[in-house]
């Protein structure tokens, strides 16, 4: 079966410091990957998605970036994070473009 | 754009009540619908889905139904248990664009007392 992981649960960083956050997705190849994010009272949204190694679109302009450095793994990073980008950050998977996508448990950071 | 509105929350109810949370939506052509469910501490799951107007998404006693007259997608259920206690998220994936991207309401919580 597949499983996807994100790590760490939740993270406190300083302004300015750089941000890595993790994602894994295990029994599956070639998955679309997703990087959503959701601010305080406002719902998800997508920040970054990826159809296959190497391949990243953004969403929208923001001081994050994304990298997929292998096919199931997907990484968020920021050089210098904002008190803005505090937020809960979740990663998805699906199979292709049309089908159901499939979450992660999130990540919760605080920019302090 | 697309976008989707939901009922603000927190939504309080006793074990056993009939449950409704609205969702709306904006949308060109025919978008699917889903709505997911966040339980404490865990990511997120999806409860229902829809994906051609007046189709019936159900799950675990939920229902909602996709109507396009109305662009609406309330998710129903008619006598909750405590464990129900979790975020709602309704969400639409549009028909056109193909990136797969879904596009989410704000989320509602549920809180259910014994």
């Amino acid at each position: 079966s597949q499983t996807i992981h994100q790590w760490p649960a939740t993270l406190v960083q300083p302004v300015g410091s750089p941000l890595s956050l993790e994602c894994t997705v295990e029994g599956t190849s070639n998955p679309n990957l997703y990087w959503y994010r959701q601010a305080a009272g406002r719902g998800l949204q997508l920040l970054f998605y990826s159809v296959g190694i190497g391949q990243i679109s953004s969403e929208v302009p923001q001081n994050l970036s994304a990298s997929r450095p292998q096919d199931r793994q997907f990484i968020l990073s920021s050089k210098k994070l904002l008190l803005s980008d505090s937020g809960f950050y979740l990663c998805a998977w699906s199979y292709g473009q049309g089908s159901i996508q499939y979450f992660g448990a999130g990540t919760r950071l605080s920019v302090l | 754009g697309n976008s989707v509105t939901q009922m603000e929350g927190p939504v309080t109810l006793s074990e056993e009540a009939f449950l409704t949370i609205n969702c709306t939506y904006t949308a060109t052509g025919y978008p699917s619908l889903f709505w997911y469910v966040q339980y404490p501490g865990e990511g997120l799951q999806l409860l229902l889905k829809a994906t051609k107007a007046d189709d019936k998404g159900s799950n675990k006693g939920f229902e909602a139904t996709y109507r396009k007259e109305t662009t609406s997608f309330h998710l129903e259920k008619g006598s909750v248990q405590v464990s129900d206690s979790a975020v709602y998220f309704c969400a639409l994936r549009g028909a056109s664009g193909n990136t797969g991207k879904l596009i989410f309401g704000q989320g509602t919580t549920l809180q259910v007392k014994p």
